[in-house]
């Protein structure tokens, strides 16, 4: 049973480029999470997607915007890249309706440096 | 922003020792999370205590909730050299986790 994944596992840009983060869920799930954490501190949640829509969406900008495939896939993408973009990007899965409390999954992260 | 705080931020101890970690929050909640986080890589949940509840066990792990004093401390016995991790506290509700800012523990062996 795969847990969830996520591409790359490190990547370097700089300020002002665009970046694709890549998320699988765990096998059976549908809801897919992302969350940044910056160092030293704990994660600050982005947005939520369920059924190819964002449902929630965290104090995050525009510039932060996502995606999720028919296969329940997601991406995260963010413009504009500033230097206090610069964090861990996690992805969580959950499968909606499945428990009554929100367990979440959550794949090893994306380290994005921005120079 | 943070639901609230954790404290202590770091602690050390020896192997064999327990270790207690304190979470505040600031709202009402359902539920509470604790989750470990092994070198900045992703979060494994450990435990999810109801509202309406006051103290549950998981193998070393123990933790209480006092909602009055909208608090939380998990309780970890005959730490190993493997504990070696960030602890975090999170509450939430339909899918968004709020996160305190974590404990970091380091067992020494």
């Amino acid at each position: 049973d795969a847990g969830v994944t996520q591409s790359p596992t490190h990547l370097i840009k700089t300020r002002g480029q665009q970046v694709t983060l890549r998320c699988s869920p765990k096998s059976g799930h549908d809801t897919v999470s992302w969350y940044q954490q910056a160092l030293g501190q704990g994660p600050q949640f982005i947005f939520q997607y369920y059924e190819e829509e964002e449902r929630q969406r965290g104090n995050f900008p525009d510039r932060f915007s996502g995606h999720q495939f028919p296969n329940y896939s997601s991406e995260l993408n963010v413009n504009a890249l500033l230097l206090g973009d610069s964090a861990l990007y996690l992805c969580a899965s959950r499968l909606v309706g499945a428990s009554t409390y929100n367990e979440q999954f959550f794949g090893p992260g994306t380290r994005l440096t921005v120079l | 922003s943070q639901q609230g705080e954790e404290d202590p931020q770091a602690l050390s101890i020896q192997e064999g020792e327990n270790a207690t970690m304190n979470c505040s929050y600031k709202t009402s909640i359902n539920n509470l999370q604790w989750y470990r986080q092994n070198s900045g890589r992703g979060l494994v949940h450990l435990i999810l205590i109801r509202s309406n509840e006051r103290e549950k066990h998981s193998g070393r792990l123990r933790v209480t909730l006092d909602t009055s004093k909208k608090s939380s401390s998990l309780l970890i016995t005959a730490s190993r050299a493997a504990d070696t991790a960030s602890y975090f506290c999170a509450t939430g509700g339909t899918g968004k986790l709020i996160f305190g800012q974590g404990t970091t523990l380091q067992v020494k062996p």
